[in-house]
């Protein structure tokens, strides 16, 4: 059974940085793309990044590009979004989300994590 | 706003049909592969059309998705009340370098 679970959320000032991990089980995480996605609350769902199996294509949201970085560990079948510079407009539930492929870009998103929420507020 | 057109809303009653709608461009829908999405208000999305219009394991074959040009389609037939919730249609968009969602469609089973 593939599950994923997403960790580190939580309250963080404006400006302040936090990072998510999501750890998987259940599949070869290591030939898999794997995602983030993010949902204030509210609102639509928002994709804010990607990242191939051997981590040599990474794609990002405009809005996220330069603050948020995506890695992975394959030997530890975890992924992380560092998130720096945060904003109010960050506040959501982050997603993790695994790709059906490994094709250099999004193909779909076919298992999610339950989410890890959070908070960006002074 | 979103790249992706949805409608807001959408309304039928039980045992009936309902489809919705997801308005895109070129540089989307028209020339990659759509998927849609299911949420439960309080849970997480789960994937219901991929590849424009398979369907995963476990999904049955009342929900189904077609493709024309830059729009898509999502159907739902034999309505229950347990669809009720919101749908997202999302795709990889070339121009972005991104994937992009349409703002969703809450599906009220009256």
């Amino acid at each position: 059974e593939v599950q994923l679970v997403e960790s580190g959320g939580g309250l963080v000032k404006p400006g302040g940085s936090l990072r998510l991990s999501c750890t998987a089980s259940g599949f070869t995480f290591s030939t898999y793309s794997m995602n983030w996605v993010r949902q204030a609350p509210g609102k639509g769902l928002e994709w804010v990044s990607y990242i191939n199996s051997p981590s040599t294509s990474k794609f990002y949201a405009d809005s996220v590009k330069g603050r948020f970085t995506v890695s992975r560990d394959n030997a530890k079948n975890t992924l992380y979004l560092q998130m720096t510079s945060l904003r109010v407009e960050d506040t959501a539930v982050y997603y993790c989300a695994k790709d059906p492929l490994d094709y250099g870009e999004v193909t779909a998103l076919d298992f999610w994590g339950q989410g890890s929420l959070v908070t960006v507020s002074s | 706003q979103s790249v992706l057109t949805q409608p807001p809303s959408v309304s039928a009653a039980p045992g009936q049909k309902v489809s919705i709608s997801c308005s895109g461009s070129y540089s989307n829908i028209a020339k990659n592969l759509v998927s849609w999405y299911q949420q439960v208000p309080g849970t997480a999305p789960k994937l219901l059309i991929y590849d424009n219009r398979k369907r995963p394991s476990g999904i049955p074959d009342r929900f189904s998705g077609s493709k024309s040009g830059p729009s898509a389609t999502l159907g739902i037939t034999g309505l229950q009340t347990g669809d009720e919730a919101h749908y997202y249609c999302g795709v990889w968009d070339s121009t972005l370098s991104a994937m992009v969602f349409g703002g969703g469609t809450r599906l009220t089973v009256l």
